[in-house]
């Protein structure tokens, strides 16, 4: 089955910026989506077909996805940015969806 | 704004089934063009997609829990269920309902409920 890698862990002073990376086989050729996640509430979609945001997501909110590495850049950071990041694809081998394992994101 | 919610029971018996329903509010689960998927998350993990249905009655699994899963729908009420059997406390996790778009990503999630596998 397909995999996803992301480090478990990242941070960023606000005001910076934070660069998020998920890791997988020829990911640039699959179709990539991130949600974000605050404690005890639901995922939400923030980053869909690699690049596009949702109504309501801020523009400080970007991604990537070349190789084998997406990336979930979100620029300017603050307070509220601070969840856990979860990148998701469709593998069409398996025709399952999966999602990696998560990065939480702090805010120093 | 679609709204879903997810109801049942939050304890379960290892080998009995677990049955969640989701009720689907703010629009008709009939009127095509998404899925309605199941996704469970345990704690401290990333989430697990274990499969969806569309308002035809057509549905497609996970494959590592396809042996174990059952979705139906209930147009009439607006909602669809999962079935889950043989549970162990592998299962044990908040599992999500959640609205499916186009190339396979979750636009509308419920709130989640924790379901506990424990005798």
């Amino acid at each position: 089955s397909y995999t996803l890698t992301q480090p478990p862990s990242v941070s960023a002073a606000p005001g910076k910026t934070a660069t998020i990376t998920c890791a997988g086989n020829n990911i640039g050729n699959k179709i990539v989506h991130w949600y974000q996640q605050k404690p005890g509430q639901a995922p939400i979609l923030v980053i869909f077909y690699d690049t596009n945001r949702p109504s309501g997501i801020p523009e400080r909110f970007s991604g990537s996805n070349s190789g084998n590495m997406a990336t979930l850049t979100v620029t300017g950071v603050e307070a509220g940015d601070e969840a856990d990041y979860y990148c998701q694809v469709w593998d069409s081998a398996s025709d399952d969806r999966v999602f990696g394992g998560g990065t939480k994101l702090t805010v120093l | 704004q679609v709204q879903l919610q997810e109801s049942g029971p939050g304890l379960v018996k290892p080998s009995q089934t677990l049955s969640l329903t989701c009720n689907v509010s703010g629009g008709s689960i009939s009127s095509g063009g998404y899925y309605w998927s199941w996704i469970r998350q345990p704690a401290g993990k990333g989430p697990e997609w274990i499969g969806r249905i569309y308002f035809s009655g057509i549905t497609t699994y996970s494959p590592s829990l396809k042996s174990r899963v059952t979705i139906s729908l209930d147009t009439s009420k607006n909602q669809f269920s999962l079935n889950l059997s043989s549970v162990t406390a592998a299962d044990t996790a908040v599992y999500y309902c959640a609205r499916e778009m186009g190339i396979n990503y979750f636009d509308f999630w419920g709130q989640g409920t924790l379901v506990t596998v424990s005798s």
